[in-house]
């Protein structure tokens, strides 16, 4: 059973540019979540999509968007690029139960520059 | 709000020991708890859940316990092994919102 994909795995850009990253959840998972991960702030809840539903939201700028897919799968997308947006994204798919087991993708990492 | 803290930042061990890595909580009206892996620029990998009704789950070498009244939990790994060398976290689910709140996590080395 293949495990969260998530394309790309490393990208570069620069200030003022726009990025979409894209995940495909494990088969049969409904729910996707994107988190951040920085050095300083460690991980951060972005959002989270059920059925092509937000159901939740982090405390990010609206420069952060989503959304999912029939299939499930889902991209994120961040506009007017800061340097401080540079962070490890990570992507984790559940069934879609509440609170239920989140098993998380490999990541892209943007770097801004 | 929720706050999640896991001690030692860092941990070294030798080959063979059992230690333990510390989580705790502020708030305990919990819905599960679950710890993950990490190795240096890779995602995360979920080692063990366990739902607020529970107190421990185990899986081979690991063991978690979950005390909700205290606001800890506990991952126990046994005669450890150069390989466990990577980042540890916890992170909970509370309030309405569904998303995990994790701690920093424990960066654990096991020298050969």
């Amino acid at each position: 059973k293949a495990g969260v994909t998530q394309t790309p795995r490393y990208l570069i850009k620069t200030r003022g540019q726009q990025v979409t990253l894209s995940c495909s959840p494990i088969s049969g998972h409904r729910s996707v979540s994107w988190y951040q991960q920085t050095p300083g702030q460690g991980l951060q809840f972005l959002f989270e999509y059920f059925s092509e539903t937000q159901r939740n939201k982090g405390n990010f700028p609206g420069r952060f968007s989503g959304r999912q897919f029939s299939n499930s799968r889902s991209e994120m997308n961040v506009s007017t690029l800061e340097l401080g947006d540079s962070a490890l994204y990570l992507c984790a798919s559940s069934l879609g139960q509440d609170y239920g087991e989140l098993f998380f993708g490999e990541g892209s990492r943007l770097t801004v520059l | 709000k929720q706050e999640v803290t896991q001690i030692p930042a860092a941990l070294s061990v030798p080959e063979g020991e059992n230690l333990v890595l510390n989580c705790s909580f502020t708030d305990s009206a919990i819905y599960n708890l679950q710890w993950f892996r990490q190795d240096p620029g890779k995602g995360l990998t979920s080692l063990l859940l366990i739902q607020s009704s529970q107190r421990e789950q185990t899986s081979g070498r690991l063991n978690a316990s979950l005390d909700k009244s205290s606001g800890r939990s506990t991952l126990y790994i046994a005669a450890s092994q150069p390989g466990d060398s990577a980042t540890y976290l916890c992170a909970v689910s509370s309030g309405s919102a569904r998303q995990l709140t994790f701690g920093s996590g424990t960066q654990l080395t096991v020298l050969p």
